[in-house]
């Protein structure tokens, strides 16, 4: 029954690595979001889809590249990982684009060597 | 742009002290304002929030208002227990030239709580 859910809770790869990061929201939400936390707890938003269509995209390396196949599902896919990539990065979603309240996963914390 | 400072921790309490954060804003127009809290290992919560001057939000025995002549919304609780130890994020709800909402996240707050 939970409500914002990400895989996996946990990755460790070499640097040069491609991975992916999944999440599903099963609140009925049309808005999902990919935010990056670093050491120091900074919080970062990422990217923002809305009903599948990208509608906020930050400053973010093209290595990147976010996929939503449905409104419940918004994954990550991280291309040649550097060392700096290493952070906790959450998934959260709201009901609508105009909602303000967001709904966040437990994080996945990507440890790069 | 709109941004959000919040004081810096970590801040280290005695259970049953009293705790202030304090969190100033900058925006246009009439942001939003929320206090979400992060528990050890897991994801934010919503604490509270507020929508509109002198509005006050509360949960958990925590309460901020919103105080538009300062441009404040501080948290506070009367009593912090153990279980309170969290960081604690202030943020602000900002439009932004799509019309999409966005929260501006401020640093972040870590409270340690001690028996």
């Amino acid at each position: 029954d939970t409500a914002v859910s990400q895989t996996p809770k946990y990755l460790v790869t070499q640097m040069g690595n491609d991975k992916s990061i999944k999440c599903e929201q099963n609140l009925g939400h049309d808005t999902m979001y990919w935010y990056k936390q670093d050491s120091k707890k900074f919080l970062k938003i990422m990217f923002s889809y809305n009903n599948k269509e990208l509608i906020i995209n930050e400053t973010v390396p093209n290595r990147f590249s976010p996929k939503s196949p449905d409104k419940a599902h918004l994954n990550l896919h991280i291309n040649s990982l550097e060392l700096g990539d290493s952070a906790v990065y959450f998934c959260a979603s709201s009901q609508r684009r105009e909602s303000e309240t967001q709904y966040f996963g437990p994080g996945t914390r990507l440890l790069v060597l | 742009g709109d941004s959000v400072t919040q004081m810096e921790g970590p801040v280290t309490l005695s259970e049953e002290a009293f705790l202030t954060i304090n969190c100033t804003y900058t925006a246009t127009g009439y942001p939003s304002l929320f206090w979400y809290v992060q528990y050890p290992g897991e994801g934010l919560q919503l604490l509270l929030k507020a929508t509109k001057a002198d509005d006050k939000g509360s949960n958990k025995g925590f309460e901020a208002t919103y105080r538009k002549e300062t441009t404040s919304f501080h948290l506070e609780k009367g009593s912090v227990q153990v279980s309170d130890s969290a960081v604690y994020f202030c943020a602000l709800s900002h439009y932004n030239a799509g019309n999409n909402r966005k929260l501006i996240w401020g640093l972040g707050t870590s409270l340690a709580v001690n028996p």
